[in-house]
């Protein structure tokens, strides 16, 4: 199985910032990334798919980056409703393999 | 719109069978591209894919649990249904049924069924 391998964990940040989650497999995946994003006791949302496709009705703020085996998520200036876990998943094969999740929390 | 929902005992005893049920609407499972899969969270953890079923009947499992899971479809009704045998306190988790369209990502999303394994 691929194993795709987040970090950080965890991140504190203010509104504003700047943010940056990377994910990277165990190996090549070309670009076969998908972002989420869950928010507590709610189910998943796709963000970004093909690891840079911005899905519609995301925000711009959000975007997506990398191919093979090293991908980031990037938000430009962090929003209030930005804090959540985003979570990483690879789609070039089955079994689908998810990252272990970034918690997003305010400073 | 695409809706989908998971249905399901919330409560199973050990070495139970546990079967779940995603009614889905908005898309066809016999349209040619459409999957749906299975995805679990036991509490506090990360996202776990389990299952695919695709519009040809193909069927995918995870490694780790394919002994245990069978999954299937009713086309007529809109139904994907999920059993999962052996159940065992591990195994509890929100169950999540999700679309994929050809490409490969999960569009769209079940509310989620929490299941909990316990004597």
């Amino acid at each position: 199985d691929i194993q795709m391998t987040q970090s950080p964990s965890s991140l504190s940040a203010s509104v504003g910032d700047r943010v940056t989650i990377t994910c990277r497999a165990s190996q090549s995946i070309s670009s076969y990334l998908n972002w989420y994003q869950q928010k507590p006791g709610k189910a998943p949302k796709l963000l970004i798919y093909a690891a840079s496709s911005l899905l519609s009705g995301v925000p711009s703020r959000f975007s997506g980056s990398g191919s093979g085996t090293d991908f980031t998520l990037t938000i430009s200036s962090l929003q209030p409703e930005d804090f959540a876990t985003y979570y990483c998943q690879q789609s070039y094969v089955t079994p689908y393999t998810f990252g272990q999740g970034t918690k997003l929390e305010i400073k | 719109q695409v809706t989908l929902k998971e249905s399901g005992p919330a409560l199973v005893k050990p070495t139970q069978t546990l079967t779940l049920t995603c009614t889905f609407s908005g898309f066809s499972l016999s349209t040619s591209g459409m999957r749906v899969s299975w995805i679990r969270q036991p509490p506090g953890k990360a996202l776990e894919w389990l299952a695919r079923i695709d519009w040809d009947d193909d069927k995918f499992y995870s490694t780790s649990l394919k002994t245990r899971l069978t999954i299937s479809k009713d086309t007529s009704k809109n139904q994907v249904v999920l059993t999962m045998t052996n159940m065992d306190p591990v195994d509890t988790a929100t169950y999540y049924c999700a679309r994929m369209t050809a490409a490969a990502e999960f569009d769209y999303w079940g509310l989620g069924t929490p299941v909990t394994v316990s004597s």
